[in-house]
């Protein structure tokens, strides 16, 4: 089956300060790979998406994900975060050949202090 | 709002008795996806329909649990005879095929309390 591991269960940074968060999924086929953001009080959105081509994907806010296959990994970055941004991060993760299923990680929490 | 939305958004129940959640996906969108997410976890699958036909049904899908979406617009998901363990935030999402793959949007969810 596949797995989804975010190593950061808690991250707490300062306004302006870089964030690189972790997601590195077990398949080794073809993937849909997909990082969403949940809002305190908000329902989950999604942030970024890759399906194929260039492995350098940008979303919303600034947010920006690497498709490393060799690594298996989908990390998530914003070179400045906001206050904003405080926020469960959650990677999902798609196998092309084995159906429907969307596997998600057990998510980030980001805190940033103004 | 054009959006995925969940009826109820919170519902408390006694151990035993039966519960049903709605979900109204977004028009246009024939695939259906339920989750279950429990408090420091990401989502888990639980079924996933495509127009009314049910096409995959995970494990955590116990025999207590059944889902319908019975003309391929909304979908319902009854749990019978809950326990404390099936307190949890259910979550609808919807999707539709595009030329670049699989999408999910979400809904609210449905905050369900066992007591």
């Amino acid at each position: 089956a596949q797995s989804v591991s975010q190593h950061n269960h808690h991250v707490i940074l300062s306004e302006a300060a870089s964030l690189e968060l972790g997601c590195n999924y077990s398949y080794g086929g073809t993937v849909n790979l997909f990082w969403y953001v949940q809002y305190p009080g908000q329902h989950l959105q999604l942030l970024l998406k890759y399906f194929s081509g260039d492995p350098l994907v940008k979303g919303i806010k600034g947010f920006e994900a690497e498709f490393i296959k060799s690594k298996f990994s989908f990390n998530l970055r914003k070179p400045s975060v906001q206050w904003s941004d405080t926020a469960e991060y959650f990677c999902a993760v798609r196998g092309l050949n084995t159906g429907n299923q969307f596997y998600f990680g057990t998510g980030t929490s980001l805190t940033v202090i103004p | 709002d054009t959006g995925v939305s969940q009826d109820p958004r919170h519902k408390i129940t006694k151990r035993g008795q039966n519960v049903t959640f709605r979900c109204d996906p977004i028009s246009e969108h024939n695939r259906l996806y339920w989750y279950r997410q429990t408090l420091g976890q990401g989502p888990e699958f639980l079924t996933y329909f495509q127009n009314e036909a049910q096409l995959e049904k995970s494990r955590l899908l116990s025999d207590r649990f059944s889902a319908e979406r019975p003309k391929g617009s909304f979908s319902t998901l009854e749990i019978q005879r809950t326990e404390q363990g099936d307190s949890a935030m259910y979550l609808c999402a919807s999707s539709t095929r595009t030329a670049e793959g699989n999408e999910q949007f979400f809904g609210p969810g449905t905050r369900l309390t066992v007591l």
